[in-house]
């Protein structure tokens, strides 16, 4: 079965400092890999998503992820945080063929932008 | 379009009280989705409707049932209430459309905070 791991729950940057979310997947073939971002007291939205297209794919507020095979991951990044992003990040895990309608989230990431 | 919607968005039981969550999407997706959302868990699924008339457990099925009353709506049940079953519930819908750069793409409803007591 197909899983997403998280390490850690909360991380805490500085406004303007670089953003790090980490995301290793377990699979034995590259699946589909999605980053979904929660504000406080909302749904989940998508950030971004790789269907093997691209490694290093682009999302919305200035977020990317790449790609990475050899490592099995999907780190999340951005260069400079805003306060605005705030809030909590999961990565998820579909595989590209049986049970392709599903996804499988990660625990979760809280993030902690301070002034 | 108001996307993915749900109701109630809070609600407090008592143990052994029964009640229905309801969703309803306007994206003429066939997928529908429930799932709960705990503390350091994670999104786990409950139930999954791949097309209207049928739905399937996911990985957390137990003291809930699903309808998939159309293609619009799918609501969720608890039958007798549990405090194990306090948590956040979300519903979503899932972009069907073949073109790989739509896919699989879920919608998240806004969730109901249940509370059993």
């Amino acid at each position: 079965a197909q899983s997403v791991t998280q390490l850690g729950s909360h991380v805490s940057v500085s406004e303007g400092a670089l953003v790090l979310l980490r995301c290793n997947y377990s699979s034995s073939v590259p699946p589909y890999l999605f980053w979904y971002v929660q504000y406080p007291n909302q749904g989940l939205q998508l950030l971004l998503k790789y269907t093997s297209a691209a490694t290093l794919v682009k999302g919305i507020n200035g977020f990317e992820a790449e790609f990475k095979k050899s490592e099995t991951s999907f780190h999340l990044t951005k260069p400079s945080a805003h306060m605005s992003d705030a809030a909590e990040y999961f990565c998820a895990v579909s595989p590209t063929q049986g049970g392709s309608e599903k996804l499988v989230f990660g625990k979760g990431m809280k993030l902690t932008v301070n002034p | 379009n108001a996307g993915v919607t749900q109701t109630p968005k809070f609600q407090v039981l008592k143990t052994g009280q029964s009640m229905t969550l309801q969703c309803a999407q306007d994206m003429n997706h066939n997928s529908m989705y429930w799932y709960r959302q705990d503390p350091g868990m994670g999104l786990r699924l409950i139930y999954y409707s791949a097309s209207e008339g049928t739905t399937d457990k996911g990985e957390v099925p137990n003291g809930y049932n699903v309808s998939r009353l159309n293609k619009r709506e799918f609501s969720l049940r608890l039958e007798s209430a549990a405090p194990s079953q306090t948590s956040v519930y979300f519903c979503a819908s899932r972009e069907d459309r073949g073109r790989l750069e739509f896919y699989n793409e879920q919608f998240f409803g806004p969730g109901t905070r249940l509370t059993v007591l």
